[in-house]
């Protein structure tokens, strides 16, 4: 069935490294990907999306990169501030369908360390 | 510009009861969607509404029911509640009909359900 999953549950940086959050999906019918930020206390916050037409797209400090042959997805965040600190979520959605919904993976605890 | 409000912002009910959540989308906004977020099931699409019309649903039972006034405002209830029921309730609104990603959708701070 459809599922979004990520690896890792839980990450934790030291502020000013990169960060990588992965995300596995199965729907290979999915065209439109998106990642989500919430911080606790309030709704998800729209990061950064992209199209199965393309393989990368770079927002500010942000960079998607989808790699449709295994299925993945993945949100890089550089030079990561204790702002970033938050739950991220990956989420797909096939954009030509009648019946489209977004499915949203099950999030990843990112904390940085000052 | 306001952003997406929903109230009330935190509820309790008991089993068997219903409750109506509120949520006012961002000025000039015409779609709203709603979604429930649970520890377990992380977050799920329950319907999309736009121009007062439901566009889509989710895999939700008929007890999750909702409607949208000619104002954009949306009003979500769910009848009959049970134990699972209890969740965070998103609305998330955008200018047009999102339809799977046709406008970037701005998501409410929710409304935390507790049923008991």
């Amino acid at each position: 069935g459809e599922s979004v999953g990520l690896h890792l549950p839980t990450l934790s940086v030291q502020e000013g490294d990169n960060s990588i959050i992965n995300c596995a999906y199965s729907n290979s019918a999915s065209d439109y990907f998106i990642w989500y930020k919430q911080e606790s206390g309030k709704g998800p916050q729209f990061i950064i999306d992209i199209r199965s037409n393309m393989d990368k797209r770079q927002g500010q400090r942000v960079t998607v990169l989808l790699n449709k042959t295994v299925k993945h997805l993945s949100l890089q965040i550089a030079a990561t501030q204790p702002g970033d600190s938050a739950v991220y979520f990956c989420a797909e959605t096939n954009s030509g369908g009648s019946n489209y919904k977004l499915t949203f993976g099950k999030g990843t605890l990112l904390t940085v360390n000052p | 510009k306001a952003g997406v409000t929903q109230t009330p912002r935190y509820l309790i009910k008991t089993r068997g009861q219903q409750v109506t959540l509120s949520c006012s989308p961002i000025s000039g906004h015409r779609s709203v969607s709603w979604y429930q977020q649970t520890p377990g099931q992380g977050l799920q699409f329950l319907f999309e509404y736009f121009s007062e019309t439901q566009r889509n649903k989710g895999n939700f039972p008929g007890r999750f029911s909702g409607r949208q006034f000619s104002n954009s405002r949306s009003e979500m209830n769910v009848s009959t509640l049970e134990l699972g029921d209890s969740a965070l309730y998103l609305c998330a609104s955008s200018p047009t009909l999102w339809a799977g990603g046709g406008e970037t959708q701005y998501f409410g701070p929710g409304t935390r359900l507790l049923v008991l």
